[in-house]
């Protein structure tokens, strides 16, 4: 069966740091990855997806993830932060087929000023 | 609407109530999904509806939560005789396939349930 672990359960980066989160699965044959935000009372936004192909995938608002399926990874990074980046990050995994998605438990971002 | 949209947006009822919630899915996505998130918790995968298949209930929590869709679009979740575990909120999203079985789900704003 499919799992993802998101190690951290929050991150505190100042302002215009780098970020990175970290997202570990099980799965196996190729995943279909994915990240999601949610800021405060909101639902969840799609921020970038994997399916195959190049393993370095862009995303919206200034996001990137790579796919390394050696360590079944599929960490997030953005180069500079910005306050309003500070919301819940949820990876998720998805079966080829399509038929369920498994969430991470998420990871609280904070931005300092 | 261009979205997925649930109703209500914040429901409180009192223990051993049942309760409805429902969800309507983008107009022409076929599969429809219904996750519970508790406070501070991810997503739980409750339950899965794929077109006029049978839907997979395998998240289901118990007996006392059920679920339909009716015409292959609108859903809704039900909850028998609620719990004060059960208060959480529950998310819906449906499904865009892709080229292939590639696909992305689209999330409502979810219903805050609040049992007392």
């Amino acid at each position: 069966a499919q799992s993802v672990t998101q190690p951290d359960i929050h991150i505190t980066v100042s302002e215009g740091a780098s970020l990175e989160l970290r997202c570990n699965y099980s799965y196996g044959a190729t995943p279909y990855l994915f990240w999601y935000v949610q800021s405060p009372g909101q639902g969840l936004q799609l921020l970038l997806k994997y399916f195959s192909g190049d393993t370095l995938v862009q995303g919206i608002k200034g996001f990137e993830a790579e796919f390394k399926r050696s360590q079944s990874s599929f960490n997030l990074r953005k180069p500079s932060v910005h306050w309003s980046d500070a919301a819940e990050y949820f990876c998720a995994v998805g079966d080829t087929g399509g038929f369920k998605t498994i969430f991470g438990a998420g990871t609280r971002l904070f931005v300092k000023a | 609407g261009a979205g997925v949209s649930q109703s209500p947006s914040n429901k409180v009822t009192e223990k051993g109530k049942d309760v409805e919630l429902r969800c309507d899915p983008i107009s022409g996505h076929t599969a429809l999904y219904w996750y519970r998130q508790s406070l501070g918790q991810g997503l739980e995968f409750l339950i899965y509806f794929q077109g006029n298949s049978a839907p997979d209930k395998s998240g289901l929590p118990s007996d006392r939560f059920s679920a339909e869709r009716t015409g292959g679009s609108v859903s809704t979740l039900t909850i028998q005789r609620t719990q004060q575990e059960d208060s959480a909120v529950y998310l819906c999203a449906s499904r865009k396939v892709y080229g292939g079985d590639r696909y992305e789900q689209f999330f409502g704003p979810g219903t805050r349930l609040t049992v007392l």
